[in-house]
C-alpha cells in the first residue's frame, strides 16, 4: 500500500514560484512513476508532468514546458513540483499520483493572488 | 485542449446501465484508465488496463475498448456512483499523459 502525503496549502503572489512536495511511503519509490496533476476550481484534471525517480528525467506537458520542474529525492522518497511565473490562472489543487498504481496524494491548494 | 474527448454530462436511472465514453487517436495504441471523483475528494482509480478493477472497486464497473474509443460501463448504477468520471491514457507520442475533459454522471 503506497501512501502519498503532500505539503500544505500555499498563497503566492503573481510572478512568484511555488514548490510542492509529495512524500511516499510503502512500495518502492524509485521504480514507480510519479505524476503531478492539477485541478482548477470547477475544472477537470490536467496532467503537468511526471518522473520515475530511478531514471531521474522528467517529462512535461507542452503547456507547462519551461515553467514547471519536477524532481525526486530517492533518499527521502519525496517528489517535488515547482511552478514558476505564477499567475491567477494557476490557482488550483495540485495532486501527486502514481497513475499506474492508482495512489493519489491528498492535494495541495495553491492560491495565486495579489 | 484535451486529446481525449468525453461527453460533459450523462444521466442514468437508478439501477440501470450507463456507458461513459472516451475518444482519442492514442486509444488505438494505449489502454485508458478511468477515475471517479466526488466533490472535494481526490480521484479514485476504478478501471485500468484491458478491464481491471483495483481492490475494493465493485464489479458493476467494467471497461472496454474498440478502435479509438474506450468505454466505462456501470451495470446497475447506484446513487453513490454519482460523480465525475475521467479517462486518461498516453498521448499519441507515448511520452506524455493526457486526461479527458471529464463526464458528470447523474443518477436519477
Amino acid at each position: 500500500q503506497v501512501q502519498l502525503v503532500q505539503s500544505g496549502a500555499e498563497v503566492k503572489k503573481p510572478g512568484s514560484s511555488v514548490k510542492v512536495s509529495c512524500k511516499a511511503s510503502g512500495g518502492t519509490f524509485s521504480s514507480y512513476a510519479i505524476s503531478w496533476v492539477r485541478q482548477a476550481p470547477g475544472q477537470g484534471l490536467e496532467w503537468m508532468g511526471g518522473i520515475i525517480p530511478i531514471f531521474g528525467t522528467a517529462n512535461y506537458a507542452q503547456k507547462f514546458q519551461g515553467r514547471v520542474t519536477i524532481t525526486a529525492d530517492e533518499s527521502t522518497s519525496t517528489a517535488y513540483m515547482e511552478l514558476s511565473s505564477l499567475r491567477s490562472e494557476d490557482t488550483a489543487v495540485y495532486y501527486c499520483a502514481t497513475l499506474d498504481l492508482g495512489y493519489w496524494g491528498q492535494g495541495t491548494l495553491v492560491t495565486v493572488s495579489s | 485542449s484535451s486529446e481525449l474527448t468525453q461527453d460533459p454530462a450523462v444521466s442514468v436511472a437508478l439501477g440501470q446501465t450507463v456507458r461513459i465514453t472516451c475518444q482519442g487517436d492514442s486509444l488505438r495504441s494505449y489502454y485508458a484508465s478511468w477515475y471517479q471523483q466526488k466533490p472535494g475528494q481526490a480521484p479514485v482509480l476504478v478501471i485500468y488496463g484491458k478491464n481491471n478493477r483495483p481492490s475494493g472497486i465493485p464489479d458493476r464497473f467494467s471497461g472496454s475498448s474498440s478502435g479509438n474509443t474506450a468505454s466505462l460501463t456501470i451495470t446497475g448504477a447506484q446513487a453513490e456512483d454519482e460523480a465525475d468520471y475521467y479517462c486518461n491514457s498516453r498521448d499519441s507520442s507515448g511520452n506524455r499523459v493526457v486526461f479527458g475533459g471529464g463526464t458528470k454522471l447523474t443518477v436519477l
